[in-house]
């Protein structure tokens, strides 16, 4: 069974310091990595997506993920993070084995101080 | 931008009671995913569409839990009776494959008392 792992609960970092969300996974066959934003009492914001191709992936609001096969990780990263990044972060992963199922991680909350 | 629409986006209602959910998915996207979230967690997914057909339910608690997408397009989640612990944000996302990924809607945040 596929399953995604974010190995820490909050993230704090100040404002206009790197920020960095660590994701791990398990998937069948070639992983379809994806990570989401929620802000209170909202859906899942898109940010950015890992198909094929390039391990570094550019995303919305300045973020990108780092695709590493060997350690089967896909952490989300942002150079110089903004107050406003203060938000609940998810990682999700599909596979082809599992019918295109979406499997989340139980997501970091990210806290920016200014 | 195409959106996915779901309604409602807030739902009060008293332990016993049915409650139902609707979600209409982007135009063309053949997947449709009912997710659960409960506060501070991440998604899980209760049930997958393929068009009308579903295509996994394993998770939804099927003594009180229903879904139906009869026309291949929108869709209707149901809870009777709706418990305490059904408390929870549930999503509706679709999908046009896993290459375009998937988009969620809003949510209805349900609260049972």
């Amino acid at each position: 069974a596929q399953s995604v792992a974010q190995p820490e609960d909050q993230v704090n970092v100040a404002e206009g310091n790197p920020l960095t969300v660590k994701c791990t996974y398990s998937v069948s066959g070639n992983p379809y990595l994806f990570w989401y934003v929620q802000y209170p009492n909202r859906g899942l914001q898109f940010l950015l997506k890992y198909i094929t191709g390039d391990n570094l992936v550019k995303g919305s609001y300045g973020f990108e993920a780092e695709f590493n096969k060997s350690q089967t990780s896909f952490h989300l990263k942002k150079p110089s993070a903004l107050v406003s990044d203060s938000a609940l972060y998810f990682c999700a992963a599909a596979g082809k084995a599992a019918g295109n199922k979406l499997t989340f991680g139980g997501g970091t909350r990210v806290l920016v101080k200014p | 931008e195409a959106e996915v629409a779901q309604s409602p986006r807030y739902k009060i209602t008293e332990k016993s009671q049915a409650v139902a959910f609707w979600c209409d998915p982007i135009s063309g996207h053949a997947t449709l995913y009912w997710y659960r979230q409960i506060l501070g967690q991440g998604p899980e997914l209760l049930v997958q569409f393929q068009d009308e057909s579903v295509v996994d339910d394993s998770q939804l608690p099927k003594d009180r839990f229903s879904a139906e997408r009869l026309k291949g397009v929108d869709s209707t989640l149901k809870i009777q009776p709706a418990e305490l612990g059904d408390s929870a944000m549930y999503l509706c996302a679709s999908s046009g494959g896993l290459y375009y990924g998937y988009t969620f809607g809003s949510g209805t945040r349900l609260t049972v008392v």
